[in-house]
C-alpha cells in the first residue's frame, strides 16, 4: 500500500521568512495530494490540495508543487506569520481510497 | 458549512470497558473514516466506510469495531478498552467522488486508566 514520508518533523523560521515542508509517496498511482493544518487543540483543516495533472498550485502565501517522476510534493509558505505556527500534514490517495498521511511537521514561526 | 460532530471531547474509561465513540456528519457524505492520532506517529487509519452498512478495515483495526447503520453516523467501538488505546480519535467524512479532501471532527481525547 501507499506510504508517505514527511520531512522535517520540526521546523522553526523567523517571521517573514519562507518555510518548506517536503513529502514523498511510494505508490505511483496516487493522484490526489492534500495538505492539512492543525492548530493546537483544533481539528485538521484542509489548506490546499493538488491533483496529479497539475504541477503547481498557489493560494495567496501558500503553494504546493508536485513532481510525479520523483514522487514528491512540497508545501511552500512565504512571508510566514505567527499564526502559521501549527502542525502540518501531507497526505496522498488514489481515486476513492482513504488518505494516507505523513507523520506531520511542527512549524514554529518566531516573531 | 460541513459539520462533523464527535459526541465527546474528552473521555476517561477504565481498562476492560466497552467504549463507544460517536461521529455524526450533516452533509450527506457517503464516506466516513476513523483515525487515531498519536505524537510522532501522525494519523493512522482504523476503519472506514464507503456507505451505509459498509465497513472496511484500515491499517490498525485490532481491538476496534465500527457500526454504520445510518448514513450520517459512524460509530467506533472499543470492545475492551486497554491503556494502549489512550489516544486522540479523529472522525472524518467526504463525498464519494475521489480526489476530494476530508472534513474532520474536533476529535475525542480518550484516556484509558
Amino acid at each position: 500500500g501507499e506510504n508517505v514520508e514527511q520531512h522535517p518533523s520540526t521546523l522553526s523560521v523567523q517571521e517573514g521568512d519562507s518555510a518548506v515542508i517536503k513529502c514523498t509517496y511510494s505508490d505511483s498511482a496516487s493522484n490526489y495530494f492534500p495538505w492539512y493544518k492543525q492548530e493546537l487543540g483544533k481539528r485538521p483543516q484542509l489548506i490546499i490540495d493538488i491533483r496529479s495533472n497539475v504541477g503547481e498550485k498557489k493560494d495567496q502565501r501558500i503553494a504546493v508543487t508536485l513532481n510525479k517522476t520523483a514522487k514528491h510534493f512540497s508545501l511552500h509558505i512565504t512571508e510566514t506569520q505567527p499564526e502559521d505556527s501549527a502542525v502540518y500534514f501531507c497526505a496522498a490517495s488514489m481515486g476513492n481510497t482513504p488518505l494516507v498521511f505523513g507523520k506531520g511537521t511542527r512549524l514554529s514561526v518566531i516573531a | 458549512d460541513v459539520k462533523v460532530t464527535q459526541s465527546s471531547r474528552y473521555l476517561v474509561k477504565r481498562t476492560g470497558e466497552k467504549v463507544f465513540l460517536e461521529c455524526v456528519q450533516d452533509m450527506d457524505h457517503e464516506n466516513m473514516f476513523w483515525y487515531r492520532q498519536d505524537p510522532g506517529l501522525g494519523l493512522r487509519l482504523i476503519y472506514f466506510s464507503y456507505d451505509v452498512k459498509m465497513k472496511e478495515k484500515g491499517d490498525i483495526p485490532e481491538g476496534y469495531s465500527v457500526s454504520r447503520e445510518k448514513k450520517e453516523r459512524f460509530s467506533l467501538i472499543l470492545e475492551s478498552a486497554s491503556t494502549n488505546q489512550t489516544s486522540m480519535y479523529l472522525c472524518a467524512s467526504r463525498r464519494t467522488t475521489g480526489g476530494v479532501g476530508y472534513t474532520f471532527g474536533s476529535g475525542t481525547r480518550l484516556t484509558v486508566v
